[in-house]
């Protein structure tokens, strides 16, 4: 089983649509989450860190689940310019030595 | 705003030639990582540094791949001999803090190795 796991997609959705995408982790002791977002042929970018309490920014909403393994990212009122890959990111392992482990990343397209 | 500065940009290598690439995280930040993406999937782990010190290397191709941080600042990855599965984005990023509450990672431009 991979570490950080993401349904690649792409999921195809019109303007102003809510889209939500799920990352499962495998390491129980992981207690930092982010959410990146990355265009094509460019480097990832932070979009939000995931709190226990969950995160709002505008229209977005990251959300952790710690009994069932995973985060969550919601968008609401999707804009053409949302369109890009949204990647997890997990701290890897317990311990002093943790490791930053990214998903694949799933790959959004808004459509007019 | 503070920046991760990579380069270079792009580079063209033939297969079995050296290739080197540099990275200098945002001031202060003591942790810094380097990652490998290839088209479509997610940025791989290839190494993280804690200060001058590797923590992790456990997906580092080491017959190859080589990598320092000796003051504990930049940091150089070293591919030697280049193959042509070695075509791929390296990305450096840095945190100001890793463990179990480590902090965001923020990551450079990155360097597109194509390899011929």
């Amino acid at each position: 089983r991979k570490e950080v796991e993401q349904d690649p997609g792409p999921f195809n959705v019109p303007e102003g649509a809510t889209v939500a995408f799920n990352c499962t982790y495998s390491n129980s002791a992981s207690q930092s989450f982010f959410w990146y977002r990355q265009d094509c042929r460019k480097e990832p970018k932070l979009l939000m860190s995931v709190y226990s309490s969950g995160n709002e920014d505008g229209r977005f909403t990251a959300q952790l689940n710690r009994a069932s393994q995973y985060i969550s990212l919601l968008i609401r009122d999707s804009k053409l310019s949302d369109s890009a890959t949204y990647l997890c990111a997990v701290n890897g392992y317990g311990g002093a030595t943790n490791k930053l482990i990214f998903g694949t990343g799933t790959l959004l397209a808004v459509q007019p | 705003e503070a920046e991760v500065a990579q380069s270079p940009r792009y580079k063209i290598t033939e297969k079995s030639q050296a290739v080197a690439f540099w990275c200098d995280p945002i001031s202060g930040h003591a942790t810094l990582y380097w990652y490998r993406q290839i088209l479509g999937q997610g940025p791989e782990l290839l190494v993280q540094f804690q200060d001058e010190s590797v923590v992790d290397d456990s997906q580092l191709p080491k017959d190859r791949f080589s990598a320092e941080r000796l003051k504990g600042v930049d940091s150089t990855l070293k591919i030697q001999p280049a193959e042509l599965g070695d075509s791929a984005m390296y990305l450096c990023a840095s945190s100001s803090r890793s463990g179990v509450q480590s902090t965001e990672a923020f990551f450079g431009q990155g360097t597109r190795l194509t390899v011929v």
